[in-house]
């Protein structure tokens, strides 16, 4: 069973960090296309950002030199590194896997829907 | 950039069909996904494609894209459809996924 867990969300202060982390079972996380996708309180989805499997990373702009996306071959995982917060990043963080995204001989090939979703964890941003 | 527009809210009576807009510049020429999301859970995908369903996905679930609006149908509308629902397109140019506004359908 392809399964996405996602943790380490919790309230954290203004300008502060937290690192989220999704630990991938039944996929590679270093074959495929993988992202961060939010959801504010009673807002709509918003895409944060996407690594390809040859490493490449696109960043929304709300979040482009406050976040890095990243992952972990050896443990089969993907992490979220937040700096700066803000309260407008208050949001449930979603990890998701590109439903064909993929990397051969030096291209890469996706972006197009995403199949599987992990259950989010909750970041709060709050004095 | 791709600003994709839904409806914020339909209605429908079960058995009925429900019909959800989204509307963008020339979003035709795009292959146009849709996601199903209920309270407290995460999105699931309903169509993909414009018109391809996952496995398990009911065959009530259909979807059609032209012009600047593509449109995901729900026929024979059950309660259990009640959700809200999200359009979204690959921008290629920028490399970013793009969602759309979103829509609560909600069964009467």
């Amino acid at each position: 069973e392809v399964q996405l867990v996602e943790s380490g969300g919790g309230l954290i202060q203004p300008g502060g960090s937290l690192r989220l982390s999704c630990a991938a079972s039944g996929l590679i996380v270093s074959s495929n296309y993988m992202s961060w996708v939010r959801q504010a309180p009673g807002k709509g989805l918003e895409w944060v950002s996407v690594i390809y499997g040859d490493g490449t990373t696109y960043y929304a702009d709300s979040v482009k030199g406050r976040f890095t996306i990243s992952r972990d071959n050896s443990k089969n995982t993907l992490s979220l590194q937040m700096n700066s917060l803000r309260a407008e990043d208050t949001a449930v963080y979603y990890c998701a896997r590109d439903r064909i995204g993929y990397c051969s001989g030096g291209r890469c090939f996706g972006g197009d829907a995403i199949d599987v979703w992990g259950q989010g964890t909750q970041v709060t941003v709050s004095s | 950039s791709h600003v994709l527009t839904q409806p914020p809210s339909v209605s429908v009576a079960p058995g009925q069909t429900a019909k959800i807009a989204c509307g963008g510049n020339n979003i035709g020429r795009d292959s146009v996904h849709w996601y199903q999301q209920k309270p407290g859970q995460a999105p699931v995908l309903v169509v993909y494609d414009d018109s391809d369903r996952p496995s398990g996905i009911p065959e009530r679930f259909s979807g059609s894209n032209s012009g600047n609006t593509a449109t995901l149908t729900i026929s024979g509308v059950v309660a259990g459809d009640e959700a809200d629902y999200y359009c979204q397109v690959w921008d290629s140019s920028s490399e970013h996924y793009v969602f759309g506004t979103g829509t609560k359908v909600t069964v009467l």
